[in-house]
């Protein structure tokens, strides 16, 4: 399976909100609800901040959220705040146990 | 709290081999499908493999298919991955993470880096 395509980066000030695409085909994004979105600060771990394309984990501000049109998903994060700038990944189940991630979208707060 | 600690990683030469572990806390184990996710420097993420939790199942990605061993002892709370044959293209951070079956990883460890290189 090819990768999922994300833009590189984005951007946008404090109080903001800005969204983030993650397209594939109707083999992953598009086939099925299992489209996630993982948070990754320089050197630390990634964190699950959105599963099952709209839902959120408990303890992920509601500023976070999630939403799926064919074969693209989305992010979206509302209020930027500062510590919200760093990778974001998406991924999706992609049918026989097989999964496919997105490159990462650099997300920098201005 | 969940916990995830993986270890294991280290410098090693082409062609050699290296077993990571990964001890879990703070949940059923027993219940959890497992994986490894490897992160490139600079790069991103990729899935290596996974575990049902009796084992009875295990996948793995195309590129380490016939190199990686993936095992659990679910008596220790554990997972490792065993990989043999290691290229320059398997540096990377490892990952554990709790799987829900479906490649959503809800919870992840700190990561332990191997690095291939002679």
């Amino acid at each position: 399976q090819s990768a999922l395509t994300q833009p590189p980066s984005a951007s946008g000030s404090p109080g903001q909100s800005v969204a983030i695409s993650c397209t594939g085909t109707n083999s992953d994004v598009g086939g099925y609800n299992y489209v996630s979105w993982y948070q990754q600060h320089p050197g630390k771990a990634p964190k699950l901040m959105i599963y099952e394309v709209n839902k959120r984990p408990s303890g992920v501000p509601d500023r976070f959220s999630g939403s799926k049109s064919g074969n693209t998903a989305s992010l979206t994060v509302s209020g930027l705040q500062a510590e919200d700038e760093a990778d974001y990944y998406c991924n999706s189940y992609a049918g026989s146990n097989n999964v496919v991630f997105g490159g990462g979208t650099k997300l920098t707060v201005l | 709290e969940v916990q995830l600690v993986e270890s294991g990683g280290g410098l090693v030469q082409p062609g050699g081999s290296l077993r990571l572990s990964c001890v879990a806390s703070g949940f059923k184990f027993t219940n959890n499908w497992m994986s490894w996710v490897r992160q490139a420097p600079g790069k991103g993420l990729k899935w290596v493999a996974n575990i049902k939790p009796d084992e009875t199942q295990k996948f793995f990605a195309d590129s380490v298919r016939g190199r990686f061993t993936i095992s659990r002892d679910n008596a220790k709370n554990s997972l490792y991955l065993q990989m043999n044959n290691l290229r320059a293209e398997d540096t990377a951070v490892y990952y554990c993470a709790r799987d829900n079956g479906w490649h959503t990883y809800d919870f992840w460890g700190q990561g332990t880096l191997v690095t291939v290189s002679s």
